[in-house]
């Protein structure tokens, strides 16, 4: 069964320093690979997403992924945190070979950028 | 290009009673999806849809819920009858076959 592991509940960074939100996956296949960002009372918003290609994606507001296949590794940076990036982020994965290509959520991280 | 759709915003019932939930996905997109959040959690997929045939409903918790897809286009999800532990916030999703997925804003349910 395909799964995604976000093993930080909760990222804290001062504005302007890098951000780093860790993600795994386990999957059949070659991964697709996505991220999300929610802000309360919102649903989720798309950011990046590796298909295929290279491996450093780049994506909505700063945002970068790097795939790692050896590690099965997609973590989301930014260079640069804002105090407007503080949300919670998700990443999820669809396996190439997975049945009816099934979406599958981590548990989510929350970051906090103090000012 | 129009967002997914999804109504109502907010829905408070008591315990036993039934619920539906209505999803209007982008236009085009085979793909549609049924995902519950329970506050603080990830999404966990609920049932997914390619046209109106389903791929995937192996958590969808069958005795208390359904949910279609009409001609493959709109979908409702009912909930029948309603536990306190479904109180949660359902979100809709569409996508192409192996694309992003696009979300509605999501439905806040409150069981009481």
């Amino acid at each position: 069964a395909q799964s995604v592991a976000q093993p930080e509940d909760q990222v804290n960074v001062a504005e302007g320093n890098p951000l780093t939100v860790k993600c795994t996956y386990s999957v059949s296949g070659n991964p697709y690979l996505f991220w999300y960002v929610q802000y309360p009372n919102r649903g989720l918003q798309f950011l990046l997403k590796y298909i295929t290609g290279d491996n450093l994606v780049k994506g909505s507001y700063g945002f970068e992924a790097e795939f790692n296949k050896s590690q099965t590794s997609f973590h989301l940076k930014k260079p640069s945190a804002l105090v407007s990036d503080s949300a919670l982020y998700f990443c999820a994965v669809r396996g190439e070979r997975a049945a009816g290509n099934k979406l599958t959520f981590g548990g989510g991280t929350r970051v906090l950028v103090k000012p | 290009e129009a967002g997914v759709a999804q109504s109502p915003r907010y829905k408070i019932i008591e315990k036993r009673q039934s619920v539906a939930f209505w999803c209007n996905p982008i236009s085009g997109h085979a793909t549609l999806y049924w995902y519950q959040q329970i506050l603080g959690q990830g999404p966990k997929l609920l049932i997914q849809f390619q046209n109106n045939g389903v791929v995937d409903d192996s958590q969808l918790p069958k005795d208390r819920f359904s949910a279609e897809r009409l001609k493959g286009v709109d979908s409702t999800l009912k909930i029948q009858p309603a536990k306190l532990e479904d109180s949660a916030v359902y979100l809709c999703a569409s996508s192409l076959l192996r694309g992003e997925a696009f979300f509605g804003q999501g439905t806040r349910l409150t069981v009481v």
